[in-house]
């Protein structure tokens, strides 16, 4: 089993429709968690932390952890073509002093 | 806030030569960088921690004596590619994390590395 899982993808959704991410991870003591979105050919991009269990909104972007569960996800609502790219979870567990664990990504597609 | 540069973006270079890559921490002070390689269509690699002024931390079957890293400074950490052979052609990317951000990394724009 992976440290962190993803959605193996590619995900498609239309224009203007809400997309959902998945992701899961095995170390119950992790405490931050990312998500950074990577266009073909370029680096990631952070879009969202989240430390604390339930929702954090940003414009059209919302991250929701459970640690319970070991599952964190994002939001995209109202997508965009431009939304379209691979999206990477990341997690820190609890001894790697700031390193943190990647997930293989699920790839975004938005159609118009 | 929060920018990292790399240096160079794309380089070129002949089988058994050695290539060094920068980056750098632009607008704060980066106590770790980390260095991945990306194979066309596949995922982040993680290669080694850097902690200034200590050695790297390199991953499971990552060659420190192939990939040399020096992180002399808060705000410079380099990458050197030694002997470099075609199979050493991928996308190296940096990320920087100080404290004050909560341990988020902040990567670069990447570096693509072509061994002929």
């Amino acid at each position: 089993q992976k440290e962190v899982e993803q959605n193996s993808g590619p995900l498609s959704v239309p224009e203007g429709a809400i997309a959902s991410l998945n992701c899961t991870y095995s170390d119950r003591g992790s405490q931050s968690f990312f998500w950074y979105r990577q266009y073909s050919g370029k680096s990631p991009e952070l879009i969202m932390s989240i430390y604390s269990n339930g929702d954090k909104e940003d414009g059209r972007f919302t991250a929701q952890l459970n640690k319970a569960s070991q599952y964190v996800s994002l939001l995209i609502r109202d997508s965009q073509p431009s939304d379209s790219a691979t999206y990477l979870c990341a997690v820190n567990m609890d001894t790697n002093a700031g390193k943190s664990t990647f997930g293989d990504g699920t790839t975004l597609t938005v159609k118009p | 806030g929060a920018v990292v540069s790399q240096h160079p973006s794309r380089v070129i270079c002949k089988s058994g030569t050695s290539v060094k890559i920068e980056c750098r921490s632009l607008d704060f002070q980066a106590t770790t960088m980390f260095w991945y390689r990306q194979f066309p269509k596949q995922s982040l690699m993680l290669m080694a921690t850097s902690n200034e002024g200590s050695k790297a931390t390199y991953e499971q079957g990552v060659e420190k004596d192939k990939f040399l890293i020096n992180h002399a400074s808060l705000t410079l950490s380099t990458l050197t590619v030694t002997s470099a052979h075609p199979e050493d052609s991928s996308f190296y990317i940096c990320s920087a994390s100080s404290g004050q951000f909560q341990e988020t990394q902040y990567f670069g724009p990447g570096t693509r590395l072509l061994v002929l």
